[in-house]
Order: structure tokens, then C-alpha cells, then sequence
């Protein structure tokens, strides 16, 4: 199994609410990340965890909460999101062996509108 | 301030010529390269890694690496219009799990 799986696709989601991005990926992979993309810009990294552990924060604010309960899953919770977050939510998961990045595999990712 | 830096493009070749991309980076310490394709609406999917100077080839691509020079080019030989998409390089920051991103090139091939 060479996937890594999200749900939902899609999600439209009022400020007021409470949604989680769900990322399973059985190559077991160690590293796991979440990504925000807007339109016609790169992948900007929000979330590492390395072996279940949070491992880089970008600063990310609290509105979005993420979640690792095991090796091969990863939440992202979202509350009293702003309409300026939305975008494409990746996940993606890599080998994690100390030296060497051996590349990231990216699921097919939730495309999140905020209305 | 680590940067990766790409032409944005576009990049126009027609059905069948060789497209080269072409990506600078300014962190001499980087170790590992990527190039990803991202189709529109689609994720990023890894096509290339390289770690050492020289040249990788897999299929029609090939990666071309030059640490002195700080630079890192991907070749797609007999281009197909299924290879228009953008194309995005990464560098690795040092931490093994970070990477710095360019802002992609756009590549349109023409049948």
C-alpha cells in the first residue's frame, strides 16, 4: 500500500463550527505533516510529527489542532475557523531515519471552503 | 532567509522537445532535492529525488544536480501534453523534515 488516504474531499464549514481532517497512511512511514495550499502557491507546512511526537509547530494559530493518535493516523481539528482559511489541507508522510529526507508522499488532500 | 527560487514560467515546449526546469537554492548546507508535479486542482506527487551531483535518470526524466553552483534542473525528454502541469522544487533545510519550497514552474506542452 503506497497511499496515503484523507478525508473528507471536500468540506464547507461555517466559522462557527467544529470539523477534523482525517490522513491514514499504511507504508509506515514515522514522519507525518500537514500542509496548507492556496492557489498557484507551493505547500506551506503547518504541522510535523515525527514518531507519534509534534515536532514542528509553524506557528500555526489554535483554531487548528492536530492530532497523531498512532503511527499510521493523523487528525487535524478544526474550530471558529476564518474564510481566509480556506484552501487545500494536504497530508503527507515520509521515512524518518535520522539522515537523509527521503521525500515526502502526499495524499489527494481536503479542499476546505469556510463560509 | 533559505530560499529556493524557480522561473515561473510558463514554460512552453511542443510534443515531443526536451523541457528543462531549472531551480536555485541558497542554502549551501541542503542535502536532498525533490522535484514534484501538481497537476491543477490536484496534490503534489514526488517524480524526482536527488542527493549527489551528477545526474538521475528515471524514465524520460532525468535530474541534474550542481552543489557548487547551488543548483538543481529536472530534463523531461519527448515531452507528452499529460506532462503539462506545474512543477515544484524542494530543498531540505537542514532538519531532515522540512523542506523549503520554489514557487513552481508552470510547463504547457503543446501537441
Amino acid at each position: 500500500d503506497t497511499e496515503v488516504t484523507q478525508t473528507p474531499k471536500h468540506l464547507v464549514m461555517g466559522m462557527t463550527n467544529k470539523k477534523s481532517l482525517k490522513c491514514e497512511q499504511h507504508m509506515g512511514h514515522r514522519a507525518m505533516y500537514w500542509y496548507k495550499q492556496k492557489a498557484k502557491k507551493p505547500p506551506e507546512l503547518m504541522f510535523v510529527y515525527s514518531y507519534e511526537k509534534l515536532s514542528i509547530n509553524e506557528s500555526v494559530p489554535s483554531r487548528f489542532s492536530p492530532e497523531c493518535p498512532n503511527s499510521s493516523l493523523l487528525n487535524l481539528h478544526l474550530h471558529a475557523l476564518q474564510p481566509e482559511d480556506s484552501a487545500l489541507y494536504l497530508c503527507a508522510s515520509s521515512q524518518d531515519r535520522g539522515e537523509g529526507n527521503y521525500g515526502y508522499t502526499f495524499g489527494s488532500g481536503t479542499r476546505l471552503t469556510v463560509v | 532567509q533559505k530560499e529556493v527560487e524557480q522561473n515561473s514560467g510558463p514554460l512552453s515546449v511542443p510534443e515531443g522537445a526536451i523541457a528543462s526546469l531549472n531551480c536555485t537554492y541558497s542554502d549551501r548546507v541542503s542535502q536532498s532535492f525533490f522535484w514534484y508535479r501538481q497537476y491543477s486542482g490536484k496534490s503534489p506527487e514526488l517524480i524526482m529525488s536527488i542527493y549527489s551531483n551528477g545526474d538521475k535518470e528515471d524514465g524520460r526524466f532525468t535530474a541534474q544536480l550542481n552543489k557548487a553552483s547551488q543548483y538543481v534542473s529536472l530534463l523531461i525528454r519527448d515531452s507528452q501534453p499529460s506532462d503539462s502541469a506545474t512543477y515544484l522544487c524542494a530543498v531540505n533545510a537542514g532538519n531532515n523534515r522540512k523542506l523549503i519550497w520554489g514557487l513552481g514552474t508552470s510547463l504547457a506542452v503543446n501537441p
